[in-house]
């Protein structure tokens, strides 16, 4: 089984301030990880992944995650915030087979976390 | 490349209703899911297709039944509708574990 627990379901900068947005999972084997960003009213798009190979993984508007094995976490970063980066942020971890031992990528949520940005 | 589709985008059900939510994609994926999202509870998956012909249930299926039509397409039903199913419902779809689902615009749906 796995679970994704994200530290805070409201986080708010100013303009310019570093956003850290934290994830935390459970895996019984090595996970895949993911962050993707909703805007409201819209699907969720990628923002970043980790599956292999480094562990600092850059991803899409500037943002970079750290997979960090031995304290279980995931969390998510950007130096500066920009207005536009106003959305809820979820972290997913991804790692299974069906019955048939076929790899599929079904995704266990986190809460999710509402990112605001003020002036 | 359309990506993910859903249809119908807004939907009002009175209770006991049925209804079929599509999802269609373009890009050959092998596997399909189904989503419902609630306030503070993030996504919760309800079904999913590892690839054509096979459907297993998620975590929420009470309610639901889904039906993988072909490789590009798969549908989700709700056979008599209630409150609680008021949801905001996503199709994602990807290749296989190694990479990222892509998601639909949603359905809103109200079931009164």
């Amino acid at each position: 089984a796995q679970s994704v627990t994200q530290l805070g379901s409201h986080v708010s900068v100013s303009e310019g301030a570093l956003v850290l947005l934290r994830c935390n999972y459970s895996s019984s084997v090595p996970p895949y990880l993911f962050w993707y960003v909703q805007y409201p009213n819209q699907g969720l798009q990628l923002l970043l992944k980790y599956t292999t190979g480094a562990t600092l993984v850059k991803g899409i508007n500037g943002f970079e995650a750290e997979f960090k094995k031995s304290e279980t976490s995931f969390h998510l970063t950007k130096p500066s915030a920009h207005m536009s980066d106003a959305a809820e942020y979820f972290c997913a971890v991804s790692r299974g087979t069906n019955a048939g031992g076929t790899s599929y990528g079904k995704l266990t949520f986190g809460q999710g976390t509402i990112l605001t940005v003020h002036p | 490349n359309a990506g993910v589709t859903q249809t119908p985008k807004f939907q009002v059900l009175k209770t006991g209703q049925s209804m079929t939510l599509q999802c269609a994609q373009d890009m050959n994926h092998n596997s399909m899911y189904w989503y419902r999202q609630d306030p503070g509870m993030g996504l919760r998956l309800i079904y999913y297709s590892a690839s054509e012909g096979t459907t297993d249930k998620g975590e929420v299926p009470n309610g639901y039944n889904v039906s993988r039509l072909n490789k590009r397409e798969f549908s989700l039903r709700l056979e008599s509708a209630a409150p609680s199913q008021t949801s905001v419902y996503f199709c994602a779809s990807n290749r296989d574990i190694t990479y990222e689902q892509y998601f639909g615009p949603g359905t809103r749906l109200t079931v009164t």
